[in-house]
């Protein structure tokens, strides 16, 4: 049981270039986030779904984008890379959405506009 | 949303109790208090949730204030591996999704 899986771990993205992260679960959860963490601070909120189909933005939408095709899969798409993007991006995924379930984080993707 | 306070930074000392406070005196009836903690270089993980009684496992225990304004987690016997970053989080019970704010960095010495 993998859990929730991230690639790549590391990636060097320069200014104006795209690229997708991945995210798989194996958990057959419905609920899958992600987040990104910018140094010392805590995790804020970029996009979630529900469902396959159904994607709403969180807290810091602007310059990302989602899909969610499969139960399993939730990658997260840059376009037009900037260095305010620069961060540790986390997913995460949960059975259901309310208070009774947890999160389960996968370990992380580090990226670096320059 | 209703939001947390918690001290930047806390020590422990190893194989001793650790108590980590939270502040949430804007929290609604339909609030639970969860807490979740990220060690280094990795994801968050789940710890513990509540609502209104005090709640134990295997990794902590929870105490809730009886006006709910704030809450302590408790770790019983502060280990190296419990050096990390601890957020105390709101989740309204029907809350799609989970803000987190900056937490608390437990430092543990040996």
């Amino acid at each position: 049981n993998a859990g929730v899986t991230q690639t790549p771990k590391f990636r060097i993205l320069k200014i104006g270039q795209s690229m997708t992260l991945q995210c798989t679960q194996d958990m057959n959860h419905n609920y899958m986030y992600w987040y990104r963490q910018d140094p010392g601070m805590g995790l804020k909120l970029i996009y979630y779904s529900v469902g396959a189909g159904i994607t709403d933005k969180g807290e810091v939408p602007n310059g990302y984008n989602v899909s969610r095709s499969t139960t399993e899969d939730f990658p997260l798409r840059l376009e037009l890379a900037a260095p305010s993007q620069t961060s540790v991006y986390f997913c995460a995924s949960s059975y259901g959405g309310n208070h009774n379930y947890g999160y389960t984080f996968g370990s992380g993707t580090r990226l670096t506009v320059v | 949303d209703a939001k947390t306070t918690q001290p930047n930074s806390m020590e422990s000392n190893e194989e001793e109790p650790v108590h980590l406070p939270c502040n949430h005196s804007t929290i609604s009836g339909t609030d639970y208090i969860h807490w979740y903690r990220q060690l280094p270089s990795q994801g968050p993980e789940y710890v513990i949730h509540g609502l209104t009684s005090n709640v134990n496992n295997r990794m902590a225990s929870l105490a809730i204030a009886e006006d709910r304004k704030s809450s302590t987690l408790i770790l019983h016997r502060a280990t190296l591996r419990d050096a990390a970053v601890y957020y105390c989080i709101l989740r309204d019970r029907d809350n799609n999704d989970m803000r987190f704010g900056a937490g608390t960095r437990l430092t543990v010495k040996p």
